[in-house]
């Protein structure tokens, strides 16, 4: 069974589009992550929800909006996508505040 | 606010020869400590992890780092490396009670046979 599960894996679109990432995790953890990888491979985190609740919202554009309709989800909505959107984007999960993470499996973005 | 350097992005190592990357932090509060590693074309996978106690901490595939206070480091060694541990290594941390994890840049490793 996969532990934190993200579709789709590859997602390639044009410029101006918006897109969906999901992210589920099936390890009863209350916290949920956005990170960006960008292509130098830097890891930052966007966003965190516990308890379908917003905790962590990094500087990021407000074309991103986070969406966590319960515990064990997390989805990602990109509008008016740019090509500096372009990037692999992992989902992560955790019991809140214990500090270790789940990562999934990741869903690499290109934009065109 | 936390910040993480790895001082090396790049390590070519024999196999066989043991190894250590580096990783120094930066923080004002008590912190967690990882090391996560990334297979090409992979997610994060945990190597080992920081929260308390012994300074020493053991984790997968052979893998130990030991914890610095003084120094505020987390150093990565296994005494004998295989092809296999090609990889993205990144070390990470996040404030004790705090969420969300602050990573360096990634030391990639090279196992030249």
């Amino acid at each position: 069974d996969t532990a934190v599960s993200q579709t789709p894996k590859y997602l390639v679109t044009q410029m101006g589009n918006d897109k969906s990432i999901k992210c589920e995790q099936n390890l009863g953890h209350d916290t949920m992550y956005w990170y960006k990888q960008d292509s130098k491979k830097f890891l930052k985190i966007m966003f965190s929800y516990n308890n379908k609740e917003l905790i962590i919202n990094e500087t990021v554009p407000n074309r991103f909006s986070p969406k966590s309709p319960d515990k064990a989800h997390l989805n990602l909505h990109i509008n008016s996508l740019e090509l500096g959107d372009s990037a692999v984007y992992f989902c992560a999960s955790s019991q809140y505040r214990s500090g270790e993470q789940f990562f999934g499996p990741g869903t690499r973005l290109t934009v065109l | 606010a936390q910040s993480v350097t790895q001082l090396d992005s790049q390590v070519p190592v024999f196999e066989e020869a043991p190894v250590e990357l580096r990783c120094n932090y930066s923080s004002s509060v008590s912190v967690y400590l990882f090391w996560y590693v990334q297979y090409p074309n992979q997610g994060l996978q945990l190597l080992l992890k920081y929260l308390s106690g012994s300074t020493l901490v053991k984790g997968i595939n052979g893998f130990e780092a030991e914890f610095n206070k003084s120094q505020t480091s987390f150093h990565l060694r296994k005494p004998s490396v295989h092809i296999s541990d090609t990889a993205e290594y990144f070390c990470a941390v996040t404030p004790r009670g705090a969420d969300g994890l602050t990573f360096g840049k990634g030391t990639h490793l090279i196992i030249q046979p």
